[in-house]
């Protein structure tokens, strides 16, 4: 089945030592989102791609970075992890972003010990 | 950044009976959608509302939208146990590409 797919579904890090977050589509779709969800919160968007057109949100941490070497998989690269970046990491595609529904991956549970 | 308000936080109701879910926004929009999420897991989608149409069905779920007060409502009819989840409003706005999400209502529903 088309879906998207997180690996891994745990991480763990140590505070300040460079981690990346993957997520692969099989949907062909043109958007990729990564969101940051904390405990009992909403996800809040950190970037997308449409294509290869980086958007990055006007608050997102420096920190934060994201790849996508091609349609199929987008990376999260967080540089140097701070205890307040452990968080629940989303990835989401879109065939046409803002328009159609998002589908999601199971999500990356990030620990920064 | 988040878009807007969702009404109630929490909700706890008896198998059975509806569940109401509110949402408000604050920008243009040109569509609402809601998703469902499990504890720990990923969102998955359940409605999508465009900004030119008032309401919506799929299955169980009732879905209002009121673009001249900006909130859209979700009504799961006969709820059960297994509906038990966090639920969420986003918007898709007019001038880009993004979706963004309201801060969720926790749903509890007692078998």
């Amino acid at each position: 089945d088309a879906m998207v797919i997180q690996n891994p579904r745990y991480q763990v890090t140590q505070f300040g030592k460079p981690v990346t977050l993957s997520c692969s589509q099989t949907l062909n779709h043109n958007v990729m989102y990564w969101y940051q969800q904390k405990s009992s919160q909403a996800p809040k968007l950190l970037f997308h791609y449409y294509d290869k057109d980086f958007n990055n949100e006007a608050d997102t941490p420096d920190n934060f970075q994201s790849r996508r070497p091609n349609t199929s998989f987008c990376f999260l690269d967080i540089r140097s992890p701070g205890l307040g970046d452990a968080a629940m990491y989303l990835c989401a595609t879109s065939s046409v972003g803002g328009i159609e529904k998002l589908f999601f991956g199971s999500g990356t549970q990030l620990s920064v010990l | 950044s988040q878009q807007g308000e969702e009404d109630p936080q929490a909700l706890s109701i008896q198998e059975g009976e509806n569940a109401t879910m509110n949402c408000s926004y604050k920008t243009s929009i040109n569509n609402l959608q809601w998703y469902r999420q499990n504890s720990g897991r990923g969102l998955v989608h359940l409605i999508l509302i465009r900004s030119n149409e008032r309401e919506k069905h799929s299955g169980r779920l009732r879905v209002t939208l009121d673009t001249s007060k900006k909130s859209s409502s979700l009504l799961i009819t006969a709820s059960r146990a297994a509906d038990t989840a966090s639920y969420f409003c986003a918007t898709g706005d007019t001038g880009g590409f993004k979706t963004i999400f309201g801060a969720g209502t926790r749903l509890f529903v007692k078998a």
